[in-house]
């Protein structure tokens, strides 16, 4: 079973608008979120978290949301740009887990178009 | 050059031959983990590694093989590969179990 869901294979925004990612996951023991940036033939980059404690976390353009009644979290990233073109990765981590690792969601890839 | 390598960055091989992917990082960072990218699936973790001498499994570690005599190395051994083993290879690093990962490049695996 899925616990880190990403329903959208991918996404196309015009450069300048604002790009929403977003991310559903199952397990409430998840306490830390992250979204990593991939592009391609590159390893996937840390680009911003949320701890469960918050409900938005700000860097830049990125800016993540976090709702946890609806276990949902989203990234927007405003405004896009054309480098902003990758695939986004949002993970989370169990606290206190046993094996201490990120489950990774399928990834969405975004496209910017100039 | 400081970060985490990966090699070979491309390795084409035959069912059931062995092949070692090499991973180095130069951060003396505790953590080590090997993740694989595969289409519909994202990325999963087949091992980690706490420090030098202390492997556990991930979710997806059949097949694998893991070592870490040093700190700073951990490959990833497939003893006899599958086709099902064709995949992109990530390895990951981290000073602490609760920080953020920092990914090599990755290796593309084939297994014809």
């Amino acid at each position: 079973d899925q616990q880190v869901k990403q329903n959208s294979p991918s996404l196309s925004v015009q450069e300048g608008r604002i790009s929403i990612l977003n991310c559903d996951y199952t397990n409430s023991m998840f306490d830390y979120f992250l979204w990593y940036k991939k592009y391609p033939a590159e390893g996937p980059t840390f680009l911003i978290s949320i701890s469960s404690i918050k409900d938005k976390n700000e860097d830049g353009r990125f800016t993540v949301f976090l709702n946890k009644s609806a276990k949902h979290l989203s990234l927007h990233i405003v405004p896009s740009q054309p480098g902003d073109s990758a695939v986004y990765f949002c993970a989370a981590r169990v606290n206190g887990g046993s094996q201490g690792n990120l489950i990774f969601g399928k990834g969405t890839k975004l496209s910017v178009k100039p | 050059d400081a970060g985490i390598t990966q090699s070979p960055r491309y390795k084409i091989t035959e069912t059931g031959r062995q092949v070692t992917l090499m991973c180095h990082q130069t951060w003396s960072h505790s953590y080590m983990f090997w993740y694989r990218q595969d289409l519909g699936h994202g990325l999963r973790l087949i091992y980690y590694s706490a420090a030098a001498d202390i492997t556990d499994k991930g979710e997806v570690p059949d097949g694998y093989v893991v070592s870490r005599s040093k700190t700073e190395n951990f490959p990833l051994t497939l003893e006899s590969a599958t086709r099902s083993q064709t995949s992109v290879y990530f390895c990951a690093s981290s000073s602490d179990l609760n920080e953020k990962l920092f990914f090599g490049s990755g290796t593309q695996l084939s297994v014809l």
